[in-house]
């Protein structure tokens, strides 16, 4: 079975801290994304990579940054953490190669800033 | 990005009933998939579909890859408590490698 391991379940920090989110996948899946998801609002993509040192942004990569300096790590980096970034950050991983597409998640990390 | 609209957005439904919801795209996908998420988990694929037209089940539940490629569907017969949770869809675009587009979610509520 594909294992996505997120770090942490529940993350509380300050506003304006340097908050990482690791992930790890033990599939040697080439594609790697980190999902956000709100209340209304579903999974909206923040960063994909398909290869190692290799991304991609998504649809809402402001405040974000990413780094994939192994095939089985990909992490999410809030340069300064603000109160709007308080959400449930999801991670997934994917085979790669055409027609591959479904996507296997971790369990999630709900972060809140204060 | 591209749009997904799933409806509807919660379902109150009694043990036993058949469920229905579906999604929508503005333009046209080559893979849809379902995926459901239990309260404080993440999303865990059911059913993946790769044609237009084609059928699929997976125990109690069926979903259809829409004909125009723009749409799909997802039944649940017979729902039973453990399938409450938030359901997905979500698309493949055509030249968007492996990017998924994800709908808004259907919250079904079961109630005894």
């Amino acid at each position: 079975d594909v294992k996505v391991t997120q770090s942490s379940r529940y993350l509380v920090k300050r506003t304006g801290e340097k908050v990482f989110l690791e992930c790890v996948q033990d599939m040697d899946h080439e594609n790697m994304f980190w999902y956000r998801q709100d209340p209304g609002l579903g999974l909206r993509l923040i960063y994909f990579s398909y290869d190692v040192k290799m991304k991609e942004k998504g649809d809402i990569p402001e405040g974000y940054s990413v780094s994939r300096e192994k095939k089985e790590r990909f992490s999410l980096i809030l340069e300064s953490a603000s109160t709007n970034q308080t959400s449930m950050y999801l991670c997934a991983s994917s085979l790669g190669g055409q027609g591959v597409t479904e996507a296997f998640f971790g369990q999630g990390t709900r972060l809140t800033v204060v | 990005g591209q749009q997904l609209n799933q409806s509807p957005q919660s379902m109150f439904i009694q043990e036993g009933e058949d469920v229905s919801m579906n999604c929508t795209s503005s333009s046209i996908f080559n893979t849809w998939l379902w995926y459901k998420q239990d309260p404080g988990e993440g999303p865990v694929l059911l059913i993946a579909l790769y044609k237009a037209g084609e059928l699929t089940s997976n125990g109690r539940l069926t979903a259809q890859f829409g004909i125009t490629r723009k749409d799909s569907f997802l039944n649940i017969s017979a729902s039973i408590p453990s399938d409450v949770g938030i359901y997905f869809c979500a698309g493949q675009g055509t030249g968007t490698a492996s990017k998924l587009t994800f709908g808004t979610g259907t919250r079904l509520q079961v109630t005894l």
